[in-house]
């Protein structure tokens, strides 16, 4: 399975949206719902923040939501914080028990 | 509360072996599935193994078919992954990881990850 495609960085001014997108294939982010979102600060753990294309797990800020046309899949950030600078990766179910993640995108906070 | 907690990295010579654990609490670990993913320094995570909740069917990436081999002890909680073979580019921070709820696709939940460095 080859990777989900990322741009590497993206970056916004407190208070602005920002939007990631996340490109597959039939295989992946097209043919299934379980399109996932991850926010990874520096040492730490990759921590789910959209699951399902749009959904978002208990805690989760109403900021963070998620979309997919075809096959690509879209975070957006809106209301931009200092703490949402982190690194974010798309993952996907591939059939099979069988998943791919993105390369990652380096949001900045500017 | 879902926890998971891996143990077992550390520093291993190319060719050598190693044996991941995964210690699982605050659900009952023989209704889940079970996976591992791997981070190398500076990359995005890459799955790499997966086991259904009886042992029944497993999975592997090709990256490590052939080489890795993923167990799970139900009546300890527990979930392995036995690495033989281990290349330079097998360096990476490993995650043991269940589904988000019950017979979902999303790998929900990570453990804090252990580190696995190959090198002579």
């Amino acid at each position: 399975q080859s990777a989900l495609t990322q741009p590497p960085s993206a970056s916004g001014s407190p208070g602005q949206s920002v939007t990631i997108s996340c490109s597959g294939t039939s295989s992946d982010v097209g043919g299934y719902k379980y399109v996932s979102w991850y926010q990874q600060h520096p040492g730490k753990a990759p921590k789910l923040m959209i699951y399902e294309v749009s959904k978002r797990p208990a805690g989760v800020p109403d900021r963070f939501s998620g979309s997919k046309s075809g096959y690509t899949a879209s975070l957006t950030v809106s209301g931009l914080r200092a703490e949402d600078e982190a690194e974010y990766y798309c993952s996907s179910y591939a059939g099979s028990n069988n998943w791919v993640f993105g390369g990652g995108t380096k949001l900045a906070v500017l | 509360q879902v926890q998971v907690v891996e143990s077992g990295g550390g520093l291993v010579k190319p060719g050598g072996s190693l044996r991941l654990s995964c210690a699982a609490s605050g659900f009952i670990f023989s209704d889940y599935y079970m996976n591992w993913i791997r981070q190398a320094p500076g990359k995005g995570p890459e799955w790499i193994s997966y086991i259904d909740s009886s042992s029944s069917y497993t999975n592997y990436a090709d990256s490590v078919k052939g080489r890795f081999t993923i167990s799970r002890d139900n009546a300890k909680n527990s979930l392995f992954l036995q690495m033989n073979s281990l290349r330079a580019e097998d360096t990476a921070v490993y995650y043991c990881s269940r589904a988000f709820f019950y017979d979902s696709r999303t790998l929900g939940y990570w453990g804090q990850g252990t580190l696995v460095t190959v090198s002579s």
